[in-house]
């Protein structure tokens, strides 16, 4: 009964690098979602996914992209690592139909040097 | 366009007192309402959740939260703090399916301290 898995926990980038969080949820979830997490800002959606196949811009999407996989699978790439994204990142999956909320994964802690 | 307002992002109590931390929406429609606990290095927990009908929503841990449609509020109490209830809360609202699939929209977060 793992929830959202997201892998990996922790990472450090230089500059310039490129990288794919992973995560992935076994409760049969139509919607996944990325945000990132910062002192002082809360949470910001960077993406979601609907459903299986679509994918949709949230707050802060430039530097990233995503992939649903699969109806388990949500991936989020930073094509090109900036030390702005330095921050804590955590995919959620819900339902999608409004009233259930959401299960967070435990977060990946990224560092770009 | 739903929003969420949490006042104070730090709040300080003492062990044993009592635990307010206010969180008020705005919604075009009837929301439903969450509050999150976050402990440090762990991701979002779901503590209680609004929907429809008992407007005063009991959750784990001894928090309640009571949703007043008159005040568009969803204030988390709980009657005494514990030393273990230093964490980061955050409200949250959902117009329901829509928008950014469920829509949920978060506050900003209030860290919790609690002064032995």
């Amino acid at each position: 009964n793992a929830g959202v898995t997201q892998t990996p926990k922790f990472q450090v980038l230089k500059t310039g690098q490129s990288m794919t969080l992973q995560c992935a949820q076994d409760m049969n979830h139509n919607s996944m979602y990325w945000y990132r997490q910062d002192p002082g800002m809360g949470l910001r959606l960077i993406y979601y996914s609907a459903s299986e196949g679509t994918t949709d811009k949230g707050e802060v999407p430039n530097g990233y992209n995503v992939s649903r996989l699969n109806k388990r699978e949500f991936s989020l790439r930073l094509e090109s690592a900036a030390p702005s994204q330095t921050s804590v990142y955590f995919c959620a999956s819900s339902l999608g139909q409004g009233f259930h909320g959401y299960t967070f994964g435990s977060g990946t802690r990224l560092t770009v040097v | 366009a739903q929003s969420v307002t949490q006042l104070g992002s730090h709040v300080s109590v003492s062990e044993g007192a009592l635990v307010l931390l206010r969180c008020n929406y705005s919604s075009s429609v009837p929301p439903y309402l969450f509050w999150y606990v976050q402990y440090p290095n762990q991701g979002l927990q779901l503590l209680l959740k609004y929907t429809t009908g008992a407007t005063l929503v009991k959750g784990i841990n001894g928090f309640e939260a009571e949703f007043k449609k008159s005040e568009t509020s969803f204030h988390l109490t709980k009657p005494s703090a514990h030393m273990s209830d230093a964490a980061e809360y955050f409200c949250a609202v959902s117009e329901g399916v829509g928008g950014g699939a469920d829509g949920l929209t978060f506050g900003k977060g209030t860290h919790l301290i609690i002064q032995p």
